[in-house]
């Protein structure tokens, strides 16, 4: 079965500090990968997607950016981050009606 | 486009009582897959059901059930004899077989059980 992996579980960054977050997946080869953000209170947002290596597709211009260096691994960055980063961001895989999520990453920019 | 709408931000019951959460979808695909999944306080995601677009059985899973219905575009989760421990945010979601198989997801209902 396939198993999302992202870590960290929390983090808290400075303004203006770089990011990176890290999601991989197992149990599946080309999987389509996404990140999703959720604001305090809010609902889930898509901010990218990638069917491939190499292939991001962005969904909210923003301060974000996301890379897909090998087939399993789906990276979430920011050069500085902004106050209103701050969030819960979930890396996710999807084919054909099977989903699975990893456990988040709480952000907070202090 | 594809979209999913759950209009209750809110609903607040007392343990016991039965509660329907609505879900309302849109799209033009008709090869799709729905999902219900409940977010806890932790904040994880954890998935309840996933259904496809030729199959409108209903289901029951314990307390839980679903009511799929294609000619109104909805599909609702009702839970019974509700508990404390339902408390959450439950998030209704569609995807298709287009490229992409992005996930779309509902504004979410958080759902408060009191004893």
């Amino acid at each position: 079965s396939q198993t999302i992996h992202q870590w960290p579980a929390t983090l808290v960054q400075p303004v203006g500090s770089p990011l990176s977050l890290e999601c991989t997946v197992e149990g599946t080869s080309n999987p389509n990968l996404y990140w999703y953000r959720q604001a305090a209170g809010r609902g889930l947002q898509l901010l990218f997607y990638s069917v491939g290596i190499g292939q991001i597709s962005s969904e909210v211009p923003q301060n974000l950016s996301a890379s897909r260096p090998q087939d399993r691994q789906f990276i979430l960055s920011s050069k500085k981050l902004l106050l209103s980063d701050s969030g819960f961001y979930l890396c996710a895989w999807n084919d054909r009606g099977e989903s699975a999520f990893g456990s988040g990453t709480r952000l907070t920019v202090v | 486009a594809q979209k999913v709408t759950q209009a209750q931000t809110e609903i607040s019951v007392v343990e016991k009582e039965d509660v329907t959460l609505d879900c309302v979808y849109e799209t033009r695909d008709t090869t799709y897959y729905l999902f219900w999944y409940k977010q806890p306080p932790s904040g994880e995601l954890v998935f309840l059901i996933r259904r496809n677009s030729f199959d409108e059985q209903n289901e029951i899973s314990g307390r839980y059930s679903w009511n799929f219905q294609k000619s109104t575009s909805s599909f609702n989760f009702t839970i019974t004899a509700s508990q404390v421990v339902d408390s959450a945010v439950y998030f209704c979601a569609l995807t298709t077989n287009n490229a992409g198989n992005m996930l779309t997801f509902g504004g979410g209902t958080r759902l408060m059980v009191k004893p």
